[in-house]
């Protein structure tokens, strides 16, 4: 059973740019959320599915972030117009049933 | 409003010594889940234990130990006869019983010196 994957690992980009990043759920998971962890802090929600259906957002999703994911299985986070605030990693998580939450590497963002 | 608190900023211990991290946490849930996850340098989060809250025993696996005391929200983890691979950021969590919303700590950073 593979874990979470998530693409790219590493991403620098410019001021204004738009990222997209990709992650892979564990298998059968149905349920994928997304979390953004800034340096010295832990990680925080901005997002989770259920299938295809987006079910909660954060406050931290601001306009400039969407989040999708088409057919239930792999999601995508894609941030527009990207500030230098936006520097972080950003964490995939899956899980299925009652079981707990398990992360992916995470991407992390560099926004010079 | 959910809150989860690690006093612990960073600490340091030499190999062998037992160190304990401290977890104190704040909800209005009369249900909810506890988590302690491990990120070691190459910043993937490692799982390493959940308890619910009606369940207060006290759980120990190999040199990790935690010991969950309700009364004074703490959730504290402790590694006995600490070594190097130790080493890393300890995050403690909270969940309502859906699991959908985690709320982690700060996180406290171990260094273990050998």
């Amino acid at each position: 059973d593979t874990g979470v994957s998530q693409d790219p690992r590493h991403k620098i980009t410019k001021r204004g740019q738009n990222v997209t990043f990709r992650c892979d759920p564990i298998s059968e998971h149905n349920r994928l959320y997304w979390y953004r962890q800034t340096l010295g802090q832990g990680p925080e929600f901005l997002t989770y599915f259920q299938n295809e259906a987006q079910l909660e957002k954060s406050r931290l999703l601001s306009d400039r972030f969407s989040a999708e994911r088409p057919k239930g299985s792999f999601s995508t986070l894609e941030i527009q117009r990207t500030e230098q605030g936006d520097s972080a990693m950003y964490l995939c998580a899956s899980r299925k049933g009652g079981e707990t939450q398990y992360f992916g590497p995470g991407t992390r963002l560099l926004v010079l | 409003a959910q809150k989860v608190t690690q006093a612990q900023t960073e600490i340091s211990v030499v190999e062998k010594e037992d160190v304990t991290l401290d977890c104190v946490y704040e909800t209005r849930d009369t249900t909810y889940y506890l988590f302690w996850y491990k990120q070691p340098p190459s910043g993937e989060l490692v799982f390493l234990i959940r308890r619910n809250s009606f369940d207060e025993q006290n759980e120990i696996s190999g040199r990790y130990s935690w010991n969950f005391q309700k009364s004074t929200s703490s959730f504290n983890f402790t590694i006995t006869a600490s070594q190097v691979v130790d080493s890393a950021v300890y995050f403690c969590a909270l969940s309502p019983p859906s699991y959908d919303k985690v709320i982690f700590g700060p996180g406290t950073s171990l260094s273990v010196i050998p």
